[in-house]
């Protein structure tokens, strides 16, 4: 079993639909990072959380400690929203890594 | 800001012979960076953590001798793929982190290998 499950491991969506991935951990982690991986495989990071809600445009991460539980939404969503999404907790240099989340915006 | 530049991006290259990586932080100084393999459908695996100066600190299962990783400044590290055989194919990518452990990784466009 890994240390980070992510669900679902396939999304496919209509344009402007509100999407949520989400993410459990079973390990201690003291971060929690949502990487977005386009089809070239470039990898960007998105958020990194350790407690409570960031939100950066469309993107929303939340995280709840109690629960080693974390969410990424998308809200009104867009074909270029079309990528993998991959959640990865880390204490120190330790990173555990999800399966990735492959979502795909239909126009 | 926090750029990684990845290069080369593709590189194909004949079994036996070695290719090397190269990371550099474009506009900060990496006080750490990592290196990971990634298999086509799977996610990342890190194969080890360079700090600079030191020496790396390999994954279990990564063979040292052959993944050579050297973080000489604070915007290079190089990963070398000694003796490349068909199965070291494969994308190999890095990140790079400034400051201490809860920091943000910034990741480099990844480098895919094919050997034949």
């Amino acid at each position: 079993k890994n240390e980070v499950e992510q669900s679902p491991q396939n999304l496919t969506a209509q344009e402007g639909e509100f999407i949520t991935i989400n993410c459990s951990y079973s390990v201690g982690i003291s971060a929690l990072h949502w990487l977005q991986q386009h089809p070239g495989g470039g990898i960007v990071s998105l958020f990194m959380l350790s407690s409570g809600k960031k939100k950066h445009g469309r993107l929303i991460a939340t995280i709840n400690i109690q629960e080693k539980h974390s969410s990424l939404h998308i809200t009104a969503s867009h074909p270029r929203d079309s990528a993998v999404y991959i959640c990865a907790g880390n204490t120190g240099n330790q990173f555990y890594f999800g399966t990735g989340t492959s979502l795909t915006v239909i126009p | 800001g926090a750029v990684v530049s990845q290069h080369p991006s593709r590189v194909i290259c004949k079994s036996g012979t070695s290719v090397k990586i190269e990371c550099r932080s474009l506009d900060f100084q990496a006080t750490t960076m990592f290196w990971y393999r990634q298999f086509p459908k799977q996610s990342l695996m890190l194969m080890a953590t360079s700090n600079e100066g030191s020496k790396a600190t390999y994954e279990q299962g990564v063979e040292k001798d052959k993944f050579l990783i050297n973080h000489a400044s604070l915007t290079l590290s190089t990963l070398t793929v000694t003796s490349a055989h068909p199965e070291d194919s494969s994308f190999y990518i890095c990140s790079a982190r400034v400051g201490q452990f809860n920091s943000p990784l910034h990741f480099g466009n990844g480098t895919r290998l094919t050997v034949t």
